[in-house]
């Protein structure tokens, strides 16, 4: 079955820990994204990446790194800097650029 | 820069219709998405207008009116499990989605 996983669904971290959020998709897509959702709030787009060993920042990416070194993956690290690091992360892939989104089933980031 | 307004919440009553709107400003449009998002879980894609006009997918439908930077979701026949998130999204001229804050939409029997 083709589609977008990310782990772990739910993760816990002290304050000051760098943590890095999964995400791996089959579909093929070239391109892949990260949002962060807070509550009552659209989706902020953090980084995204339209092609392998290539990304963009986002609205919101500071506090935040990626890397594209295959066309599956898209790991998410969340660093130290980032101010205000709980939240809901979502991962979405496309086919190219304005073509439908599919979401993983996201990650709920704690910090204790 | 975009800015895209829905409103926060609506309760509609099992059975009837309900149409959720969307109003963008923006300086490129290339598309509106509307996409469903049930409580701590991933967006879904429901629909997807480029051109002005109506959409219609079984019971969800989606209208576009470019000039007027405007879009609704019309949903007919609303189920209980109808309740979610409705999220508004627009491509413009770059890469990625901007997307609106959201309805919550509750449907009551």
């Amino acid at each position: 079955d083709g589609g977008i996983t990310q782990s772990p669904k739910y993760l816990f971290r002290k304050e000051g820990q760098n943590v890095t959020l999964s995400c791996e998709q089959n579909l093929n897509h070239d391109a892949m994204y990260w949002y962060r959702q807070d509550p009552g709030q659209g989706l902020r787009l953090i980084y995204y990446s339209q092609i392998v060993n290539d990304f963009q920042k986002g609205d919101i990416a500071e506090g935040y790194s990626v890397s594209r070194e295959k066309k599956e993956s898209f790991p998410l690290t969340v660093t130290s800097a980032q101010k205000n690091p709980t939240a809901f992360y979502l991962c979405a892939s496309s086919i190219g650029g304005g073509t439908e989104q599919f979401f993983g089933p996201g990650t709920r980031l704690t910090v204790l | 820069g975009q800015n895209i307004d829905q409103p926060t919440e609506m309760t509609a009553t099992e059975g009837a219709i309900v149409q959720i709107n969307c109003t963008y400003q923006t300086s490129g449009f290339n598309g509106l998405f509307w996409y469903q998002q049930h409580a701590g879980e991933a967006p879904t894609f429901l629909s997807y207008n480029v051109l002005d006009g109506l959409e219609e997918k079984g019971r969800f439908s989606s209208f576009l009116s470019r000039s007027k930077g405007y879009s609704y979701l019309l949903l007919k026949e609303l189920q209980m499990k109808d309740s979610a998130s409705y999220l508004c999204a627009v491509k413009n001229s770059g890469y990625a989605l901007n997307f609106g804050k959201g309805t919550s939409l509750l449907v009551t029997p």
